[in-house]
């Protein structure tokens, strides 16, 4: 199953509204999480089946979607969140990532 | 606290073996499935495989691109999983990152720091 992610990039300012969009090739039930990683870090898991937050992450991130089309909002971006972000479905072997959308500062 | 710690990583020629290893600590790691992930320079996320645990006969699982060269395996006395990587090509040079199966079993909620391979002459 192909993850696409768009936009592959975004420039954003701190406070904005961000909202990333994940597209599988076919259906994922809601086998669908969203991972956050920095250089030189490993990922860092925020959402997981579509809309569930991760115990620690912020409620500002926030998960939905079904079957074929997933997204990823961020209420209001802060300093902390430039990062790349990746989604990834395990609705059936093998898991796949999508290929990250870089958030940028503006 | 919840840490997994990778070794092992570093240049090795093209059709060499090498053995990652992750340490874990901080949670019962008899219960969990561990996963194997990788990320080449300036890339994405690429999953390796997975070992499930005791309860499931610790059966694994492989990426097409690895099943047949890479062999999982895991200690659960020494809390540690092992990645064995044989007939290595150069396009397995990554960042290497041991990984929790979460409580759905369907993400990975804690992730080690990785430990980089290089595969070239």
């Amino acid at each position: 199953i192909q993850l696409t992610q768009s936009p592959s990039s975004l420039s954003a300012s701190v406070g904005d509204r961000v909202t990333i969009t994940c597209r599988a090739s076919q259906g994922i039930s809601t086998y669908l999480a969203w991972y956050q990683q920095k250089p030189g870090n490993a990922p860092k898991l925020l959402i997981y089946a579509t809309s569930t937050l991760q115990s620690g992450v912020p409620s500002r991130f926030s998960g939905g979607g079904s079957g074929t089309d997933f997204t990823l909002t961020i209420s209001s971006l802060q300093p902390e969140d430039f990062a790349t972000y990746y989604c990834q479905q395990f609705d059936s072997y093998p898991p796949t990532f999508g290929g990250g959308t870089k958030v940028e500062i503006k | 606290e919840v840490q997994l710690v990778e070794s092992g990583g570093g240049l090795v020629q093209p059709g060499g073996s090498l053995r990652l290893s992750c340490a874990v600590s901080g949670f019962t790691f008899s219960d969990h499935y561990m996963d194997w992930v990788r990320q080449a320079p300036g890339k994405g996320l690429e999953w390796v495989g997975r070992t499930r645990n005791k309860a499931n006969s610790y059966t694994t699982e492989y990426a097409a691109s690895v099943k047949g060269r890479f062999t999982i395996s895991r200690d659960d006395s020494k809390k540690s999983v092992s990645l064995q990587m044989n007939s290595l090509k150069t396009e397995d040079t990554a960042v290497y990152f041991c990984a929790r199966g979460g409580s759905t079993y369907r993400e990975f909620d804690y992730w080690g720091q990785g430990t980089l391979v290089t595969v070239s002459s």
